[in-house]
């Protein structure tokens, strides 16, 4: 079945370092792909997404790329703030069915 | 918008006793999502709704989890008997169609302690 692979964490960085999260997935036809975040003590929030392939999310300094000949999505940020310390999860959905399949999570620690 | 509004946040129960969370969704959304997080399972998908009727619920033990959703405005959750193993925090979720290209607006979720 369709499914999406992360990266496993927990990840520490210390702050203005490089970001990239890995993301992998499974599934036929053409998914559209989602990063959430959700910071502690809250629910998981929209970071950006792509609909198909080539597109390029982006937000808050955030980005991925939706690359289908590697069926990644990885996400990257050029310089990390404490405040971005959370847990990521990447996600698909697809046209042909009405649920959301994320990953395992990866937890992301910036220290100053 | 106020955003999807859950309740209570936090709930410690004993075991064996009946226990139901309450959500309700952004207005206008079709679809509401239960999910449970544990740090062992990660994200696990419970149930969903569309237009409030059940799609799916072969995430649920459904010997002692049941799923409500008497109109567009209000879900429930209920666990009877409650068992320490459902200790977890439990999200709520609504969105609208077309699913693959609307993001999941999340509450911020009822965390339960089963002793």
């Amino acid at each position: 079945g369709d499914s999406v692979t992360q990266m496993e964490g927990p990840v520490t960085l210390s702050e203005e370092a490089f970001l990239t999260i890995n993301c992998t997935y499974t599934a036929t036809g053409y998914p559209s792909l989602f990063w959430y975040v959700q910071y502690p003590g809250e629910g998981l929030q929209l970071l950006l997404k792509a609909t198909k392939a080539d597109d390029k999310g982006s937000n808050k300094g955030f980005e991925a790329t939706y690359r289908k000949e590697t069926t990644s999505f990885h996400l990257e940020k050029g310089s990390v703030q404490v405040s971005d310390s959370a847990v990521y999860f990447c996600a698909l959905t697809k046209t042909s069915y009405d649920k959301v399949i994320f990953g395992p999570g990866t937890s992301l620690s910036v220290i100053p | 918008d106020a955003g999807v509004i859950q309740s209570p946040r936090h709930e410690v129960t004993e075991m064996g006793q009946e226990v139901t969370l309450r959500c309700k969704p952004i207005s206008g959304h079709d679809y509401l999502f239960w999910y449970r997080q544990t740090m062992m399972q990660g994200l696990e998908l419970l149930v969903y709704f569309n237009n409030k009727a059940v799609m799916d619920d072969s995430g649920m033990p459904k010997d002692r989890f049941s799923a409500k959703m008497p109109n567009a405005s209000f879900s429930t959750l209920k666990i009877q008997p409650s068992e320490p193993r459902d200790s977890a925090v439990y999200f709520c979720a609504s969105s609208f169609q077309p699913l693959y290209n609307s993001p999941l607006h999340f509450g911020n979720g009822t965390r339960l302690t089963v002793t």
